[in-house]
């Protein structure tokens, strides 16, 4: 089955400052890979997908990337605020039914 | 508009005793997922429901565990003979067809604790 891999586990920046996200995955026949952000207790949601007919993606200042060859997929989050601040996870599905692999997830604190 | 929504919250159960979990997803979201998130990790699937269905339940662990969805759309997942090794948020999700152009939507979770 697939397997996801996630770094880093933490990353600590400085307000303003850009994060940084990185995924592999084990399935070449994956081909959607969602991002959630979760706070301490909430449920996780989705900030933003990419599918894999395309290699970039942006909304205002998130943007993901994905590098089918290499098969791994990174989330880049600009001019970072506190309230970034989260545990984030990658996923993939190679599945008709869209059942996600999670990664690790990565514990993103943006100091004000 | 609603999204998914589960209850209870918090479940505190003891070892060996039978649980509940229940699932009241999107309206109009044809297909319902669970997943198991332990501390610190990712959400870890366990079975997907396609309508009444159960189209892939290759997530669950073992027989202790059931799920159902009798009508497509309240889902209840069923654990027996609970361990301490299933304590973890149990989290379900919808989305509107399935597949890949369906996000999934996820509920709040249900905290279990078995001591």
């Amino acid at each position: 089955g697939e397997n996801v891999e996630q770094h880093p586990s933490t990353l600590s920046v400085q307000e303003g400052d850009s994060a940084v996200i990185k995924c592999t995955y084990s399935d070449s026949a994956s081909n959607y890979f969602p991002w959630y952000k979760q706070e301490l207790g909430k449920r996780p949601q989705l900030i933003i997908d990419i599918r894999s007919n395309v290699g970039e993606k942006k909304d205002q200042r998130i943007a993901v990337t994905l590098n089918k060859t290499a098969k791994h997929f990174s989330l880049h989050i600009t001019e970072t605020q506190p309230e970034d601040s989260a545990v984030y996870f990658c996923a993939a599905s190679s599945s008709a039914g869209n059942m996600l692999t999670f990664g690790g997830g990565t514990r993103l604190m943006v100091k004000p | 508009g609603a999204g998914v929504s589960q209850t209870p919250s918090n479940k505190v159960t003891e070892k060996g005793k039978y649980v509940e979990l229940r699932c009241d997803p999107i309206s109009g979201h044809t297909a319902l997922y669970w997943y198991r998130q332990s501390l610190g990790q990712g959400p870890e699937f366990l079975i997907y429901f396609q309508g009444t269905g159960a189209a892939d339940d290759s997530g669950l662990p073992n027989d202790r565990f059931f799920a159902v969805r009798p009508e497509g759309s309240v889902s209840t997942l069923k654990i027996q003979r609970t361990e301490r090794g299933d304590s973890a948020v149990y989290l379900c999700a919808s989305s509107l067809r399935g597949g890949r152009n369906s996000p999934l939507h996820f509920g709040n979770g249900t905290r279990l604790t078995v001591t």
